[in-house]
C-alpha cells in the first residue's frame, strides 16, 4: 500500500546541536502534515503545508515541502531539551493521511 | 476542557475478554478516527468516522467495531480480546472529510492483554 517513508528512525544530539528529519514518497502528496509526540504523550499537530516548494518556520523549527511535492523535511536550529520527542510526518494521498514512522529525537544536555 | 478525551487511560485485561474505548471531542469536528499505535510507535489507521458515516476501513480483524452514536462520539469495542491486541489506541477528530485539516488526538488508551 501507499506509504511515507522517514528517516531517520532514531537521532541522538548534543543540546544545542541541529537536527533534521526527512520524509519521502513515491507518489505525489497532496499536502503533508508534521506531528510531535512527547515520551508518554500523544501526537500534536504542529503545522501543514500544502504547496510545491513552500516553506514554513516555526521560532526554531523549520519545514519545507518539497518542489514535486513528493517530500517534506523539519529542522530544528539549536535542538533544546524541551525538543525531544517523536516527529512524524504525514502525508495526503487520495483521500488518506499516511503517517511516517516517526524520528525519535533525544537530547542530551 | 479536554478536546478529544478517551476513556479509559489504562486498560489491562485478560485474553478473551471483551472491553470497549470510548472517545469524545467536543470540537464541533465532523471527522473521527481510531488509530493504534504499536511498541515501535508506528500509528496505523483503523478506522474513520464522517457524521457518523464509516468512511475508511483498514484491514483490521472483524472483532474490532467502531460505533458512532453522533459526531461528537467514536466507540472501540473489541471482542476476543488477543494479545497481540496490546497497544496504545488513539481517538483523533479533524474538521472536514479531507486531509487538509490538522487532527487532534486524544491522550490514548494504553491496552494490555494478559
Amino acid at each position: 500500500g501507499q506509504q511515507v517513508m522517514q528517516i531517520p528512525q532514531y537521532q541522538h544530539v548534543q543540546e544545542g546541536e541541529d537536527f533534521t528529519t526527512y520524509c519521502n514518497s513515491s507518489t505525489t502528496l497532496s499536502n503533508i502534515q508534521w506531528y510531535k509526540q512527547r515520551p508518554g504523550g500523544h501526537p500534536v499537530f504542529l503545522i501543514q503545508l500544502v504547496k510545491s516548494g513552500e516553506v514554513k518556520k516555526q521560532k526554531r523549527l523549520t519545514f519545507q515541502f518539497g518542489e514535486a511535492k513528493k517530500n517534506s523535511s523539519l529542522h530544528i536550529t539549536a535542538t533544546q531539551t524541551t525538543d525531544v520527542g517523536t516527529y512524524f510526518c504525514a502525508g495526503g494521498s487520495q483521500g488518506n493521511l499516511i503517517f511516517g514512522k516517526g524520528t525519535k529525537l533525544s537530547v542530551k544536555p | 476542557d479536554t478536546a478529544v478525551s478517551q476513556t479509559p487511560k489504562y486498560l489491562v485485561t485478560q485474553m478473551g475478554n471483551d472491553k470497549s474505548i470510548k472517545c469524545e471531542q467536543n470540537l464541533g469536528h465532523d471527522t473521527m478516527y481510531w488509530y493504534k499505535q504499536d511498541s515501535k510507535k508506528f500509528l496505523k489507521i483503523m478506522f474513520s468516522y464522517n457524521n457518523k458515516e464509516l468512511i475508511i476501513n483498514e484491514t483490521v480483524p472483524n472483532r474490532f467495531s467502531p460505533k458512532s452514536p453522533d459526531k461528537a462520539h467514536l466507540n472501540l469495542h473489541i471482542n476476543s480480546l488477543e494479545l497481540g491486541d496490546s497497544a496504545v489506541y488513539f481517538c483523533a477528530s479533524s474538521q472536514g472529510r479531507t486531509v487538509n485539516y490538522g487532527y487532534t488526538f486524544g491522550s490514548g488508551t494504553r491496552l494490555t492483554v494478559v
